[in-house]
């Protein structure tokens, strides 16, 4: 089962910020933090990942709280087309690891 | 950029017959994995291969799928008697590199097997 709790559906107003949030609170202090969406029935598109510190890429930037127990997604201006499920998976680091994929939360940008 | 290619993107076969689904993962990646979504439901683990052998593989991964690698680039999931239940998105991915370092998984667009 996933290691992680998100919101089933969020709404986010296009051009405006999209904040998701994901708890994990049993993380282990080896596990990455890993954001992937998908757009509807497309292959799961990878996002970012952090261990500690903050991260920040042309898609994305991911908090991860001090206790690590927590984190949150930044679409910094969110479009029509980041309209997907966002998934937040927990993962060790060694190489092969699988993705256990939970339910993820529904994020839809409104015009 | 490079990406993983699938084909074919829509596979419509019996109950009873055999599938074989291709996926051509990115050039210098060394571990491959196959991934399933039924419709509306998770995307779920099925297997993981590197160095020619399955390194690990879920419950779901049963003696009716096998993987194969059988070229320098592709990357194969058979199924060998379609249930109904196989229906499924199949995705492929591909990763860079192992071994006490994290790397991330890139996904294929997936192939929709729809088993009448």
């Amino acid at each position: 089962d996933a290691k992680t709790t998100q919101p089933t559906s969020m709404d986010c107003a296009e051009g405006r910020a999209a904040n998701l949030p994901c708890n994990h609170s049993t993380i282990s202090g080896n596990e990455y933090v890993y954001w992937y969406r998908q757009i509807h029935s497309q292959g799961p598109q990878y996002i970012i990942h952090g261990l500690k510190n903050n991260e920040t890429n042309e898609m994305a930037s991911l908090i991860i709280t001090e206790d690590r127990k927590s984190s949150t997604l930044i679409l910094p201006h969110a479009t029509l087309r980041d309209t997907a499920v966002y998934y937040c998976i927990v993962r060790a680091p060694s190489g092969n690891t699988p993705l256990v994929f939970g339910k993820g939360t529904r994020l839809s940008v409104i015009a | 950029e490079p990406e993983v290619t699938q084909t074919p993107s829509h596979q419509v076969t019996q109950m009873g017959q055999e599938v074989i689904l291709r996926c051509v993962p990115i050039s210098n990646h060394l571990y491959f994995y196959w991934y399933r979504q039924i419709l509306g439901q998770k995307v779920e683990f099925l297997v993981s291969f590197y160095n020619n052998e399955i390194s690990e593989k879920s419950e779901i991964f049963d003696d009716q799928f096998s993987v194969e690698r059988p070229d320098g680039s592709n990357f194969t999931l058979k199924i060998r008697s379609t249930k109904l239940e196989d229906s499924a998105m199949y995705f492929c991915a591909s990763s860079l590199l192992s071994g006490g370092l994290t790397d991330t998984q890139y996904f294929g667009p997936g192939t929709r097997l729809t088993v009448l």
